[in-house]
């Protein structure tokens, strides 16, 4: 069975850290580009960065560029998103997703592999 | 940066409805769009890509149309499993940036 588990959310002062872990399992890791997305309560979802299925290449959102660091172990099967400098508005579930259609005849990628999502609640 | 509008932002509707949901996006993306359905405390799950492309198991009712920068949702008869937030995203550049979705009620 393909799965992502996200871990490591919890309840943070602003201006902390906290580091989110993504396990997958059922699938060959190391092949597959890497997402987390966030959704606020109640608001719609925000794409947030994105690792390379070896780690060399990563992209950030504007809005954690220069405070969120992405990172992979590939032999425990795990993506790591550091988070640092959390202020309110990093409040949200944040969700794990791969990134399919590598190799896909269709020449198109998508994210076709979800993870339930864990929760950061930034807050004093 | 890609921005992504919907239309509508909510829709009622009644089983049996054939409804439509429009994304548009700011500048041509070609087909590299997806969308999504969510449902209140799931993640999000993939139902087309490649603005046409049928995800493995959607069912049949859902197609998907355009490219450049229009694009709809079609579901061809409503479903009581259908009521939920639909959302698009695109997969042009980086940041992909979703849409702001579409909620599908019950009328």
């Amino acid at each position: 069975q393909v799965r992502l588990v996200e871990s490591g959310g919890g309840v943070v002062q602003p201006g902390n850290s906290l580091r989110l872990s993504c396990a997958g399992s059922g699938f060959t890791f190391r092949d597959y580009p890497l997402h987390w997305v966030r959704q606020a309560p109640g608001k719609g979802l925000e794409w947030v960065s994105m690792i390379s299925f070896d780690g060399s290449n990563k992209h950030y959102a504007a809005s954690v560029e220069g405070r969120f660091t992405l990172s992979r172990d590939n032999s425990r099967k795990t993506v790591y998103l550091q988070m640092e400098s959390l202020r309110p508005d990093d409040t949200a579930t944040y969700y794990c997703a791969r990134e399919g259609g590598l190799g896909d005849s269709s020449g198109f990628w998508y994210f076709d592999v979800w993870g339930r999502g864990t929760l950061v609640s930034v807050t004093s | 940066d890609i921005q992504l509008t919907q239309s509508p932002s909510f829709l009622s509707a009644s089983l049996g409805d054939r409804v439509t949901i429009t994304c548009r996006a700011s500048q041509g993306i070609s087909r590299y769009l997806a969308w999504y359905q969510q449902k209140p405390g799931e993640a999000p799950k993939l139902l087309i890509y490649g603005a046409s492309t049928l995800q493995s198991g959607v069912p049949s009712r859902f197609s998907g149309r355009g490219s450049g920068t229009d694009f709809t949702l079609t579901i061809s008869s409503l479903q009581p499993e259908d009521f939920a937030t639909y959302y698009c995203q695109h997969l042009n550049n980086y940041p992909y940036n979703f849409g702001p979705g579409t909620k599908i009620n019950v009328k």
